[in-house]
């Protein structure tokens, strides 16, 4: 059975930074695109980022670009989103996700 | 950055058969898109119905059918049930990206 556990949330100051971890279970991912995505309180989702580790390719929304990084451990089974120089509009619940299975989630905070 | 639409609200009755659509500010949205549909009902993580077009997953109920309809993707629903009321929300790529419409508030009456 695939799973995957998000962690790291919390709430952070404006200008903070945080570190997202996705624990994957169930399948190897080295082969498999990995996403993170968002969904800020009562409102729809967002695309934020993702990786395929084979071909070393990865994307990002505009609105993260310079700001967040994403990245992958094949030997942990774990994706990472590290965010920097977080703002307001960063608040939100962040899912880690395959294209066909998704965690339950973690928010993110930021605030002062 | 391209955008993304869905119609915003939609109801259908039980039993009954609806059609969601997604449509993409750069033009026709075509295969090469990789139309995806995800539902999410209130209080729970996503889940994903619909990839690459028309493809279930092993836990999509058969009612469910994705299609390419008049240069949009669309979701039908055949069949509608009480417990298909959700949040509806398309997924296109762009070269790399990946934009998320508005979202389809379903309603189930």
């Amino acid at each position: 059975e695939v799973q995957l556990v998000e962690s790291g949330g919390g709430l952070v100051q404006p200008g903070g930074s945080l570190r997202l971890s996705c624990a994957v279970s169930g399948f190897t991912f080295r082969s498999s695109w990995m996403n993170w995505f968002r969904q800020p309180p009562g409102k729809g989702l967002e695309w934020v980022a993702n990786i395929k580790e084979d071909t070393n390719e990865k994307y990002y929304v505009d609105s993260v670009k310079g700001r967040f990084t994403i990245s992958g451990d094949n030997a942990k089974n774990s994706l990472y989103l590290q965010m920097n120089s977080l703002r307001g509009e960063d608040t939100a619940v962040y899912y880690c996700a395959t294209w066909a299975h998704w965690g339950q989630g973690t928010l993110v905070t930021v605030s002062s | 950055q391209a955008v993304v639409t869905q119609e915003p609200s939609l109801t259908v009755s039980p039993g009954g058969t609806v059609t969601l659509t997604c449509g993409s500010s750069t033009g026709t949205v075509t295969s090469g898109h990789w139309p995806y549909w995800f539902q999410q009902k209130p209080g729970q993580a996503p889940r994903t119905l619909i990839y690459d077009t028309s493809n279930r997953n092993s836990w999509t109920p058969a009612r469910f059918s994705g299609s390419l309809l008049g240069g949009r993707a669309a979701l039908t629903l055949s069949g509608a049930q009480p417990e298909d009321a959700a949040d509806y929300y398309c997924l296109l790529s762009y070269s790399g990206s990946r934009v998320f419409g508005g979202g389809t508030k379903l309603t189930v009456l």
